[in-house]
């Protein structure tokens, strides 16, 4: 357990319509990346969110964005669904620091674009 | 981009030695991972190196860094049925706010 939580577990939706994923962060935790998984494909970096400011993006367009709130929860939206967004979505919490290990990875939100 | 790349998969039996093998291209990483991810489950870190290290031993688990050729490896001893799962390999600039992953190796362990 990680302490990270991740809703909803699975989700169905239709080509052109938008989706919010929900992540509680570790208590204490400042800082929340969000990646999106291909099936069989590694983790791929969207951006990072520090003290409710993005801190941090990857090749996402920006049909893609997010949201932080103080009590560690966070958001990740998503407009104009394709079906190349089907993966599954994983938040990430750690304190603003370089150190390692004190990310934590959430059990993931499954995306079904149809 | 920067590319972070590993084989697929690999098998082995159980109480044998695995050893997973990584090779990534940024140059100016400073953090480099493993993470292993079981069915249905989100990433659970194991081990991590800085780029100034050339090795770090941690219970079953070794990781060993060749910084001049960018390549990583992961040796598991004594591997059991319950270590099958996917291994990621990352990496990592010093802020730590853009991690890149390779696409995994998925780890059979055959009794």
């Amino acid at each position: 357990e990680t302490g990270v939580t991740q809703s909803p577990t699975h989700l169905i939706k239709t080509r052109g319509q938008q989706v919010t994923l929900r992540c509680s962060s570790q208590s204490g935790h400042n800082t929340v990346s969000w990646y999106q998984q291909a099936l069989g494909q590694g983790p791929q970096f969207i951006f990072q969110y520090y003290r409710e400011e993005e801190n941090g993006r990857g090749n996402f367009p920006p049909r893609f964005s997010g949201l932080q709130f103080p009590n560690y929860s966070s958001e990740l939206n998503v407009n104009a669904l394709e079906l190349d967004d089907s993966a599954l979505y994983l938040c990430a919490s750690s304190l603003a620091s370089p150190r390692a290990d004190t990310q934590y990875f959430g059990p993931g939100t499954r995306l079904t674009v149809l | 981009g920067e590319d972070v790349e590993q084989s697929l998969f690999l098998s082995v039996r159980e109480g044998d030695s695995s050893v997973i093998n990584c090779t990534y291209t940024d140059s100016s990483s400073t953090y480099l991972y493993w993470y292993k991810q079981e069915p249905g489950a989100g990433l659970q870190l194991l081990t991590y190196i800085f780029s100034n290290m050339d090795m770090k031993q941690d219970q079953r688990l070794t990781v060993l860094l060749n910084k001049k050729d960018k390549h990583l490896s992961l040796r598991i001893a004594d591997t059991q049925t319950g270590d099958s799962a996917i291994y990621f390999c990352a990496e990592s600039g010093y802020n730590n706010n853009d991690m890149r992953f390779g696409a995994g190796t998925r780890l059979t362990v055959k009794p």
